[in-house]
């Protein structure tokens, strides 16, 4: 049972390089979304995307984008990587047709921006 | 800023104690408040969740006390084993929405 699987584990990138974090799941979910994870921040919210073919912003969107490629994917992409953008970053999904549904997490992906 | 705070930041207990983490939200919108447990290395997993119909949700050693006058609610850890040692986030969602607002997150340590 693989559930929400993200790859890279870990990264690190230089100042003003671009990268793009993917993630699927084999759970089939409506719902994916990217979080990053800060000391002291919680899970904020980067992307969500309700269904498949759309997306929406959440808290903290500045700097990134996202592709909802089909019902299985959802990736995140940083065109121009700052070092603010150090972070953990996870990967959800859930089921969605009905709102207030279980939310299932990736392992993360470490980044580090130097 | 933050919609859901969650204290403390951090705690020690004893094995055989009690864990007690306390969130607070302002938005009388939430209706749908989880508890969320990660591990080192590990992505956050759905450990209980509550609907604001009940004051109290119970599974194992895990409960939930919520007071939506005072709209807080918060977490019990009864007889705190080392393998809950981990940190804990709380969350809350609106009907209707699919976006959680964590806590900051709390560090449960149990010592042996």
């Amino acid at each position: 049972n693989a559930g929400v699987t993200q790859t890279p584990k870990f990264q690190v990138l230089k100042t003003g390089q671009s990268m793009t974090l993917q993630c699927a799941q084999d759970m089939n979910h409506n719902s994916m979304y990217w979080y990053r994870q800060d000391p002291g921040m919680g899970l904020r919210l980067i992307y969500y995307s309700a269904s498949e073919g759309t997306t929406d912003k959440g808290e903290v969107p500045n700097g990134y984008n996202v592709s909802r490629l089909n019902k299985r994917e959802f990736s995140l992409r940083l065109e121009s990587a700052a070092p603010s953008q150090t972070s953990v970053y996870f990967c959800a999904s859930s089921e969605g047709r009905q709102v207030n549904t279980e939310a299932f997490f990736g392992q993360g992906t470490r980044l580090t921006v130097v | 800023q933050q919609q859901v705070k969650q204290s403390p930041q951090s705690l020690i207990v004893q094995k055989g104690g009690i864990s007690i983490i306390n969130c607070a939200y302002e938005n009388t919108a939430f209706d749908y408040f989880p508890w969320y447990q990660q591990f080192p290395g590990k992505g956050p997993a759905l450990l209980i969740a509550i609907r604001p119909d009940v004051s109290e949700k119970k599974e194992g050693r895990f409960t939930i006390s919520f007071n939506k006058s005072a709209k807080q609610f918060s977490l019990h850890i009864m007889d705190s084993q080392p393998g809950d040692s981990a940190t804990y986030f709380c969350a809350a969602s609106k009907n209707g929405d699919y976006k959680l607002s964590f806590g900051a997150g709390t560090t449960v340590t149990v010592r042996a």
